[in-house]
């Protein structure tokens, strides 16, 4: 079965800092992998994917994602921290089934954004 | 462009009420739509998705139905509620068959008291 673990509830990290929030995968073939970001209550935004070609996958916002497939990870990356930032991340891998494009979601990591 | 609808916003019923949600969405055709639970403001569970005009994928067994009466129109329904029904539920579409990521609507919020 296709899935994803987001190891950290939380991660806190100050402006203007580098951050990271992290992602591991478990695909049978090839991982199609998502990045997701929710602000309160409101509905999830697409941030970036990974299909396939260069490891490195550059996104909305500023953000990137780095495919490690020796690692199975997915990690998101940003080089300069805003508090604007701040809200809850979602990794998410691609199941094909029956024709549908679905997919499964990781448990989310909060990402706290501090002057 | 293509945009996602869902309404209500915000819903509270009581226990055994009925309950319908509704998603649209404009700009595309012949979309997969999906339903997704959020519980806690953390998890997403997949309700169910279509492929197609009155075609209907259960995730899992539960207290909901829906329903795709048109191309672009998804309806989440129960015949009673539980207070186990309360949560964020979210709408989503994506490009048939492709591998383009899965686009969300804003979200009801259901409470049921």
């Amino acid at each position: 079965a296709q899935s994803v673990a987001q190891p950290e509830d939380q991660v806190n990290v100050a402006e203007g800092n580098p951050l990271t929030v992290k992602c591991t995968y478990s695909v049978s073939g090839n991982p199609y992998l998502f990045w997701y970001v929710q602000y309160p209550n409101r509905g999830l935004q697409f941030l970036l994917k990974y299909i396939t070609g260069d490891n490195l996958v550059k996104g909305s916002y500023g953000f990137e994602a780095e495919f490690n497939k020796s690692q199975t990870s997915f990690h998101l990356k940003k080089p300069s921290a805003l508090v604007s930032d701040s809200a809850l991340y979602f990794c998410a891998v691609r199941h094909f089934t029956g024709g549908g494009n679905k997919l499964t979601f990781g448990t989310g990591t909060q990402l706290k954004v501090e002057l | 462009s293509q945009t996602i609808h869902q309404w209500p916003a915000t819903l509270v019923q009581p226990v055994g009420s009925p309950l319908s949600l509704e998603c649209t969405v404009e700009g595309t055709s012949n979309p997969n739509l999906y339903w997704y639970r959020q519980a806690a403001g953390r998890g997403l569970q997949l309700l169910f998705y279509s492929v197609g005009i009155g075609q209907i994928s259960s995730e899992v067994p539960q207290n909901l139905s829906a329903s795709r009466p048109q191309d672009r129109q998804f309806i989440l329904s129960s015949k009673k509620l539980l207070l186990s029904d309360s949560g964020f539920y979210l709408c989503a579409w994506s490009v048939l068959l492709g591998f383009d990521e899965q686009y969300f609507g804003p979200g009801t919020r259901l409470t049921v008291t």
